[in-house]
């Protein structure tokens, strides 16, 4: 199975912040890499896919970059909106993985 | 507009089982691929399998091989998923997501908490 490693955990942030997530994949998984959101009680919600596509509706202070084993998510300017915990995924293989989760919180 | 509505919260027996039913509105319910994920509390996401809703094709999680069982009703665009022998530590919320392949899980249901107490 392919491990996906998220770091930090978790990060403590303000409103206005540029905020960055990594997750490495334990072997190459091409773009094939998905970023979720995830607020309390709610279902995760897709954020971008191949990597680096915005999902539908999506905006644009989100983006995604990486390949291979290396991925990142960044949030431009984070807004009250975004404090949640954000999920990736590789869909290059069966079984689909996860990461543990990144939980943004306020500072 | 895509949705895909869950049935309701469910308590069960150790040793039970347990279906979850996830309907499909909005989309031709035949032309994506449904998958099951489930998050226990506090925890993070966990892959459990797919169904192709046209051909009825399944692929489980080698973690879930022999428990669970993936159907569909294409009359009703409503896909099931069956957890039997049921644990304490099956207890979790159990997702149903859309999944067109190269546009992984665009579209979630709401979720369908399943508790496992004697």
């Amino acid at each position: 199975d392919i491990q996906m490693t998220q770091s930090p955990s978790s990060l403590s942030a303000s409103v206005g912040d540029r905020v960055t997530i990594t997750c490495r994949a334990s072997q190459g998984i091409s773009n094939y890499l998905a970023w979720f959101q995830q607020k309390p009680g709610k279902a995760p919600k897709s954020l971008i896919y191949a990597a680096s596509t915005l999902q539908s509706g999506v905006p644009s202070k989100f983006s995604g970059s990486g390949s291979g084993t290396h991925f990142t998510l960044t949030i431009s300017s984070l807004q009250p909106e975004d404090f949640a915990i954000y999920y990736c995924q590789q869909y290059n293989s069966y079984p689909r993985t996860f990461g543990r989760g990144t939980k943004v919180e306020v500072k | 507009q895509v949705q895909l509505v869950q049935s309701g919260a469910e308590v069960k027996k150790p040793g039970a089982s347990v279906k979850v039913s996830c309907k499909a509105s909005g989309y031709t319910f035949t032309g994506y691929y449904i998958h099951w994920v489930r998050q226990a509390p506090g925890q993070g996401l966990e892959w459990m399998g797919w169904i192709n809703p046209h051909s009825g094709d399944t692929n489980y999680a080698q973690t879930f091989l022999g428990r669970v069982t993936m159907t569909r009703d294409t009359s009703v665009s409503t896909a099931y998923m069956e957890l039997r022998r049921l644990r304490s530590d099956d207890s979790a919320v159990y997702y149903c997501a859309r999944d067109a392949h190269l546009v992984p899980f665009d579209y979630w249901g709401q979720g369908t908490l399943v508790t496992v107490s004697s």
